[in-house]
């Protein structure tokens, strides 16, 4: 039962351009979310995030859309850059501290020049 | 300022035997995470503990697998008896304690069973 759902496995998008990777979730527990971006042979790498009292939240080129009735948030990167290259996974955690995190499957994002 | 830090990156073993994975989490952090990456897939929560204890179990499976984290000294991940379903990226992420969700990611050690 997948929690976490990313339902595009690629997405590729041009240099300059806006790149939006989708996130839906069917746990309504879930009140924190968590984008990370991951290179091949490397750990995960936190990104950005937002709390579900929230429906927004930016930082630098990165942006975090939350839309709860519908389930949903995304992640924008605007502008998008070759060095963006690479899977970005969805994660959201229940209430309280230090819960455990459920990923999606990731999206393969390649930007090109 | 030395992130979360997994060894070996790469670990081969035989059918039957044991691996044993380890973490040392990022320095203030006492909150520590395992999750498993198979291929294709995303990261799947396993363990969570603190100093001396185990908070959830969870995700661990019941046999073969056991974690600890002592109060002097590195995580441990420990399978034995290592079957070729057991092949897969194994991630360690720690936190600074209550109240903050974040997680931080070493670079994972990949299990190969022969």
């Amino acid at each position: 039962d997948q929690q976490v759902k990313q339902n595009s496995p690629s997405l590729s998008v041009q240099e300059g351009r806006i790149s939006i990777l989708n996130c839906d979730y069917t746990n309504s527990m879930f009140d924190y979310f968590l984008w990370y971006k991951k290179y091949p042979a490397e750990g995960p790498t936190f990104l950005i995030s937002i709390s579900s009292i929230k429906d927004k939240n930016e930082d630098g080129r990165f942006t975090v859309f939350l839309n709860k009735s519908a389930k949903h948030l995304s992640l924008h990167i605007v502008p998008s850059q070759p060095g963006d290259s690479a899977v970005y996974f969805c994660a959201a955690s229940e209430a309280g501290a230090n819960s455990k995190l459920t990923f999606g499957k990731g999206i393969t994002l390649s930007v090109r020049p | 300022n030395a992130g979360v830090m997994q060894n070996p990156r790469h670990l081969v073993r035989r059918r039957g035997q044991e691996a044993r994975l380890r973490c040392s989490p990022m320095k203030g952090h006492s909150h520590v995470y395992w999750y498993r990456q198979l291929p294709e897939e995303g990261l799947k929560f396993m363990v969570y503990l603190q100093k001396e204890n185990i908070i959830d179990e969870s995700g661990m499976p019941k046999e073969r697998f056991s974690a600890e984290f002592p109060k002097e000294g590195p995580s441990i991940l420990r399978i034995q008896q290592v079957v070729r379903g057991d092949s897969a990226a194994y991630f360690c992420a720690s936190s600074p304690g209550l109240y903050y969700n974040e997680q931080f990611f070493g670079p994972g050690t990949r299990l190969t069973v022969l």
